[in-house]
């Protein structure tokens, strides 16, 4: 079945640090891949996603480039900040399957200090 | 903005008691889901549901759980019989249909808590 890895957290950094956060998939079609983010307290947002090979997504300083050649997408920010303190969620779902349902990472927990 | 809403946002309930919780999609939206969270764990595909009937459901959901869709705007997923593992965050999604637009909004959640 599908499937979403996500390195494992949580990630504590200093303001300005650089942020990478790992994810890899396994998939029986062809996924698209997100970024979604939760805030304390809050449901999930999208952050970014891409629908095919060698996309780039991006919002708000974070970044992540679709691999097929090693079934990853990893999360970048050249300098975080406090506000960036959230769980960070990868996602896939496939868009042949009928419902096209979100398959999800475990969830990185990042804080990030001043 | 346009955005999903859910109600409540937290729902303390008895084991066995009957619970619906409810989401208002944003409204030109076609495709509904529900997922749910239980604590530091990851968040997990519930069912998803188009033109009036379920298209996809996962092996958590059991004939414990059901999904309606009562009006034009509301989409509600019922628990029988709650149980304390039931215990979790439910978030509501939704998304436009055509492939193109498989992006999908999530609702703020209901905590359910059942002791």
């Amino acid at each position: 079945g599908d499937s979403v890895t996500q390195m494992e957290g949580p990630v504590t950094l200093s303001e300005e640090a650089f942020l990478t956060i790992n994810c890899t998939y396994t998939a029986t079609g062809y996924p698209s891949l997100f970024w979604y983010v939760q805030y304390p307290g809050e449901g999930l947002q999208l952050l970014l996603k891409a629908t095919k090979a060698d996309d780039k997504g991006s919002n708000k300083g974070f970044e992540a480039t679709y691999r097929k050649e090693t079934t990853s997408f990893h999360l970048e920010k050249g300098s975080v900040q406090v506000s960036d303190s959230a769980v960070y969620f990868c996602a896939l779902s496939i868009k042949e399957t009928s419902g096209s349902r979100l398959t999800f990472g475990e969830g990185t927990q990042l804080t990030v200090n001043p | 903005e346009p955005e999903v809403t859910q109600t409540p946002s937290h729902q303390v309930t008895q084991m066995g008691q009957e619970v619906i919780l409810r989401c208002v999609p944003i409204s030109n939206h076609l495709y509904f889901y529900w997922y749910r969270q239980i604590l530091g764990q990851k968040v997990e595909f519930l069912v998803s549901f188009y033109n009036n009937e379920i298209s996809e459901k996962s092996e958590i959901f059991d004939d414990q759980f059901s999904v309606e869709r009562p009006d034009g705007s509301n989409f509600t997923l019922k628990i029988r019989s709650t149980k304390l593992e039931d215990s979790a965050m439910y978030f509501c999604a939704s998304r436009r249909s055509g492939v193109s637009y498989n992006e999908q909004f999530f609702g703020p959640g209901t905590r359910l808590t059942v002791l």
